[in-house]
């Protein structure tokens, strides 16, 4: 099984801060790697597909980039509505893999 | 409106049976692959199974392979996830997911919709 791991976890920061989670796969997966946002009692939400292909309806804050084994999400200026999870997954061979999770916290 | 819309959770003792049902609404369900994600309590996300659009090609995590069965009724538009042999560590909300674009459960696109999910709980 390909293994993700996130890092970091939790991740602290403040209004208006640039963020950075990392992801990185046990082998390499190309561009099958999509990255999710999920807040307690709702539904995930789908950010970022292919790696770095923004989803529709997806604020442009948000941005992935990365190939093979190691990926990042970047949240250009972090608004209070982005205090949440975050998860990374593959798509590439089954079973499709989530990471453990960032958690970015004030 | 795209929507998906998960039933069939409950208490259920260890060795049990549920049987999960996702109907969604709003899109050519045929054309999209599903799977279904949990998130145990105090946990992250797993992924644990998923089926083509028509149907043919199904995948589980291994801790669950030989107890659950998913399936679909694409004139129904319906997904289901047969759960049984449940054990305390299936304890989770299990949320239904619908592949963005594509029949094949791999690929680069990702779960653009996803339903609010059931509470499938395991206990004596």
């Amino acid at each position: 099984d390909i293994q993700m791991t996130q890092s970091p976890s939790p991740l602290s920061a403040s209004v208006g801060d640039r963020v950075t989670i990392t992801c990185r796969a046990s082998q390499t997966i190309s561009n099958y790697l999509s990255w999710y946002q999920h807040q307690p009692g709702k539904a995930p939400k789908l950010l970022i597909y292919a790696a770095s292909s923004l989803q529709s309806g997806v604020p442009s804050r948000f941005s992935g980039s990365g190939s093979g084994t190691d990926f990042t999400l970047t949240i250009s200026s972090l608004q209070p509505e982005d205090f949440s999870t975050y998860y990374c997954q593959q798509s590439h061979t089954s079973p499709l893999t989530f990471g453990g999770g960032t958690k970015v916290e004030i | 409106e795209v929507q998906l819309l998960e039933s069939g959770g409950g208490l259920v003792q260890p060795g049990g049976s549920l049987r999960l049902s996702c109907a969604a609404s709003g899109f050519t369900f045929s054309s999209c692959a599903m799977s279904w994600v949990r998130q145990a309590p105090g946990k992250g996300l797993e992924w644990v199974s998923a089926i083509s659009g028509p149907g043919g090609g199904t995948y589980y995590v291994d801790s669950v392979k030989g107890r659950f069965t998913i399936s679909r009724d694409n004139p129904k538009n319906t997904l289901y996830l047969q759960m049984n042999i449940l054990r305390a560590e299936d304890t989770a909300i299990y949320y239904c997911a619908k592949k963005a674009v594509g029949i094949t459960v791999a690929g680069t696109y990702g779960m653009d919709v996803w339903g609010l999910g059931t509470t499938v709980t395991v206990s004596s």
